[in-house]
């Protein structure tokens, strides 16, 4: 069974970045294609982006709020995907989620326990 | 405000079946048959519980199924159990590369 591990969550400031980091284990990392959601503090969740593998072309797609500020990058050597976050508001504060897409490519199998990341002055 | 609608709360008794509803629009649930319904115990992360509107994942309790009719998706929970009490949440595969999701339905069982 996979298992997913983020790290790199904290406290930044408005405009700040962070990147946040998320090792995967139990699964053939390098032909996954992986995902990052979000969930606001007592909300719901929300898609952030997603990356594929480099066989299918190692492109990305963002939802909206995040397109030109956040940045899904792998590394396949290291089991890792990665959540680079730039010009962070207030509205980003939230659990990041690093997710394995399963299945047709829509359905989200894994997820890690979640890295917190708290945009305030 | 979440792209997909799902009702705030849905309560029930031991025993009893309870259906959660997901209404979206021709542009994720009505297009696709890509619904799924994941489940959320406090401070945990969610759980895969439904897949592809009602296909199960390995070694999940066939107390929970899926369905779909038209823009909305619904999750029914038979038996309904003590452990079952969470929030559940729908997402669904939309046009132009995304995925959408509910606000999410806290269950409590009474």
């Amino acid at each position: 069974e996979g298992q997913l591990v983020e790290s790199g969550g904290g406290l930044v400031k408005p405009g700040g970045s962070l990147r946040l980091s998320c090792a995967a284990s139990g699964i053939t990392f390098s032909k996954a294609w992986m995902s990052w959601i979000r969930q606001a503090p007592g909300k719901g969740l929300e898609w952030v982006g997603r990356i594929k593998n480099k066989a299918d072309g190692g492109t990305t797609d963002y939802a909206a709020p995040v397109k030109g500020r956040f940045s899904i990058s792998r590394d396949d050597s290291k089991n890792t995907l990665y959540l680079e976050m730039n010009s962070l508001k207030p509205d980003d504060t939230a659990v990041y989620y690093c997710t394995t897409l399963w299945g047709t490519g829509t359905t989200f199998l894994y997820w890690g326990q979640g890295a917190l990341v708290t945009v305030a002055p | 405000q979440s792209a997909l609608t799902q009702p705030a709360s849905v309560s029930g008794s031991p025993g009893q079946s309870i259906t959660i509803s997901c209404t979206g629009t021709n542009s994720d649930v009505g297009l696709y048959n890509f619904v799924s319904w994941y489940q959320q115990h406090p401070g945990e992360a969610p759980k895969l519980i439904i897949y592809d509107v009602n296909k199960r994942p390995s070694g999940l309790s066939s107390r929970f199924s899926g369905s779909k009719s038209g823009n909305t998706a619904s999750l029914t929970i038979s038996g309904l159990q003590a452990e079952d009490e969470a929030d559940y949440f729908c997402g669904s595969y939309s046009s132009t590369f995304t995925w959408v999701f509910g606000g999410g339905t806290k269950v409590t069982v009474l």
